[in-house]
């Protein structure tokens, strides 16, 4: 089955103690991309990466980390998380556009992962 | 910058009955490509329905069709028969085909269905 897996899907947390958030996907796609839901916000993209060793970051990528090492996987990295991460986390994937009517526009997202920093 | 407006956070309907979700965007390119998404409880985040904003007929699926105007920059979803479990947190999101690929979102709409 083609799909985007998260882990952990729940996870609470301290402030200071390093995390990791696993994103993997089965669908051979190029792109990847992180974004964090906050209410009244809606998703906003954290980081992307458009190929394997190829990441860029987005509109709020402060307290953040990625890496590509593999195309399946994109792992999400808080090095001294804060209160303020505190939110749902998506990771999607697509195919790089190609060209109209490929159907290479559309992005497949993971189920979230909701995050807790105390 | 891409901007996505949302300007209904929440909406209600009655079963059976149709509902139109307002979206606006701000671009100033010529191709790209545009998504209804509903977040139901299960925070799972599904594509509903998309439209290329180089083709002017406009999407439907199943009971799931949009108003795309280019030309005022507006993307409404409609949904028709409404059921219970169309209720969800609904968003727009806008997305162009090169760079940078990301989705631009609005911030939602919440619909609840009224049995």
């Amino acid at each position: 089955e083609a799909q985007v897996t998260q882990n952990p899907r729940y996870l609470i947390t301290v402030t200071g103690k390093k995390l990791t958030v696993t994103c993997s996907q089965n669908m051979n796609h190029e792109y990847m991309s992180w974004y964090r839901q906050d209410p009244g916000l809606g998703l906003r993209q954290i980081y992307y990466s458009m190929n394997v060793e190829v990441t860029d970051k987005g509109d709020v990528p402060e307290g953040y980390k990625v890496s590509r090492k593999e195309k399946r996987n994109f792992p999400l990295i808080l090095e001294s998380p804060s209160p303020n991460q505190t939110s749902l986390y998506f990771c999607a994937s697509s195919l790089v556009f190609r060209d109209r009517g490929t159907g290479t526009d559309t992005q497949y997202f993971g189920p979230g992962t909701r995050l807790t920093v105390l | 910058a891409q901007t996505v407006t949302q300007s209904q956070p929440e909406m209600s309907v009655q079963e059976a009955e149709t509902v139109t979700l307002s979206c606006t965007y701000d671009t100033s390119e010529s191709d790209y490509y545009l998504f209804w998404y509903k977040q139901p409880p299960s925070r799972q985040m599904i594509l509903v329905i998309r439209q290329e904003a180089y083709k002017q007929q406009n999407a439907t699926e199943n009971r799931f069709s949009v108003n795309f105007q280019k030309a005022a920059k507006s993307f409404s979803l409609k949904i028709s028969d409404s059921q219970l479990g169309d209720a969800a947190m609904y968003f727009c999101a806008y997305r162009r085909p090169f760079g940078n690929e990301k989705l631009t979102f609005g911030t939602g709409t919440r619909l609840t269905i009224i049995p």
